[in-house]
């Protein structure tokens, strides 16, 4: 299976931080690479897909980049709304793993 | 409105069944693959199985093959999960998903399965 490690499990940060999560693939995984937020209670939802691509109405403050075995996940600007926990999840080998997460809490 | 609605869920004891369902609306079904992705209470998410669009292909996280099986009905707009031999560790909240080309969106808002004696 393919191992995703994600870093950093936990952080906390301000609003209007620049704020960077990272995911590492224990083989390479081309670009098939996605992250989700899920907030307290709540499902899942996509924000980035094939590791770059912004899901449709997802603020631009948020972008993907990486390729291989390395991929981050990058807020611009933190927002209230920001808080959250958020999960890579690679698709390019079965099964399909998820990292642990990071959840991003207010300073 | 794209919609996804679990259902099914319940507590049942180790060793028991449970067939979990997904009614989908909004788009069409049979169009998309679909997937089971599973959280156990206060922990990560963890992908469970996949089915492709026509039920012609199948993948299983390997803690469940051999004890759940997926499918589907296009004709009714329905995923399914049938869980036999159902463990402690099986217990979680289990979200439906639609995929497209690794990308899953939307998710319903999931289903609690509790196995405990």
């Amino acid at each position: 299976d393919i191992q995703m490690t994600q870093s950093p499990s936990s952080l906390s940060a301000s609003v209007g931080d620049r704020v960077t999560i990272t995911c590492r693939a224990s083989q390479g995984i081309r670009n098939d690479l996605g992250w989700y937020q899920q907030k307290p209670g709540k499902a899942p939802k996509c924000l980035i897909y094939a590791t770059s691509s912004l899901q449709s109405g997802v603020p631009s403050r948020f972008s993907g980049s990486g390729s291989g075995t390395e991929f981050t996940l990058t807020i611009s600007s933190l927002q209230p709304e920001d808080f959250a926990t958020y999960y890579c999840l690679q698709y390019n080998g079965y099964p399909w793993t998820f990292g642990q997460g990071t959840k991003v809490e207010i300073k | 409105e794209v919609q996804l609605v679990e259902s099914g869920g319940g507590l049942v004891q180790p060793g028991g069944s449970l067939r979990l369902s997904c009614a989908a609306s909004g788009f069409t079904f049979s169009s998309y693959s679909m997937c089971w992705v599973r959280q156990a209470p206060g922990k990560g998410l963890e992908w469970v199985a996949n089915i492709k669009h026509d039920g012609s292909e199948k993948h299983y996280v390997g803690s469940v093959e051999g004890r759940f099986t997926i499918s589907r009905d296009n004709a009714r707009n329905s995923l399914f999960l049938q869980m036999d031999s159902l463990r402690a560790e099986d217990t979680a909240l289990y979200y439906c998903a639609r995929e497209w080309f690794g990308e899953l969106s939307p998710w319903g808002q999931g289903t609690l399965v509790t196995v405990s004696s």
